[in-house]
């Protein structure tokens, strides 16, 4: 158990739908990151926040958007998914040690 | 831009045989270099990291790497494979900004494992 907790495990949506995905990192890690797995694309990191604040960016879509609230738990929000958006859905957080740990990831299936 | 090659998309190997996985990255000052494993259905769990110091980096479930600098390598290994060892294997290349943690890891591919008994 790394610590990093992300709810929910699966989710199941249609095209078009937002969802909301929700990550709780290590007690006094103040850095979350969100990744994107897929088969084709691999491991991608999307975003990453240190201490509430947008601190890098990645490959993230317009249509994705994140942000991190005073307690530190952070929210990954996609919307207008599509069916290329399914995908395991990782978060990360990391503190002095500069050491990512994941989550056990949302794996998101759009229909 | 960083980047991480793992060569072998597949390994197959006996149980109790020595294992190697290997890494190539690119990046463009000092790496901090990383190795995690997923199994099935399973999140990330890191296995080692590299920052500096001594080369020859110790991790969990008997697991140790060799960063060379040269080669631009963070190969992985193993002595004795375990039937449990079976899993898919990323090696990581990031950066680090004293503790404030900026910055994306790369990862490679991945290697898939399977340990035959």
């Amino acid at each position: 158990d790394s610590g990093v907790t992300q709810t929910p495990k699966h989710l199941i949506t249609a095209t078009g739908q937002r969802v909301t995905l929700r990550c709780s990192p290590r007690s006094g890690d103040l850095s979350v990151y969100w990744y994107q797995q897929s088969l084709d694309q691999g491991l991608q990191f999307l975003i990453q926040y240190y201490n509430g604040e947008e601190r890098a960016k990645g490959n993230i879509l317009e249509r994705f958007s994140a942000q991190q609230f005073p307690d530190l738990h952070s929210e990954l929000n996609l919307s207008s998914l599509e069916l290329g958006d399914s995908a395991l859905y990782f978060c990360a957080s990391s503190g002095v040690t500069d050491t990512q740990y994941f989550g056990p990831g949302t794996r998101l299936t759009v229909l | 831009a960083q980047s991480v090659t793992q060569p072998d998309i597949h390994i197959t190997v006996s149980e109790g045989a020595s294992l190697e996985l290997r890494c190539n990255y690119s990046y463009g000052a000092t790496p901090y270099l990383f190795w995690y494993v997923q199994s099935p259905g399973q999140g990330l769990q890191l296995l080692l990291k590299y920052f500096s110091g001594d080369t020859l980096v110790q991790g969990i479930k008997g697991f140790e790497a060799e960063f060379k600098r040269s080669q631009s390598s963070f190969n992985l290994r193993k002595p004795s494979v375990h039937w449990s060892d079976a899993a898919e294997y990323f090696c990581a290349v990031g950066r680090s900004a004293g503790g404030t943690s900026y910055g994306k890891l790369t990862f490679g591919q991945g290697t898939i494992l399977t340990v035959h008994p």
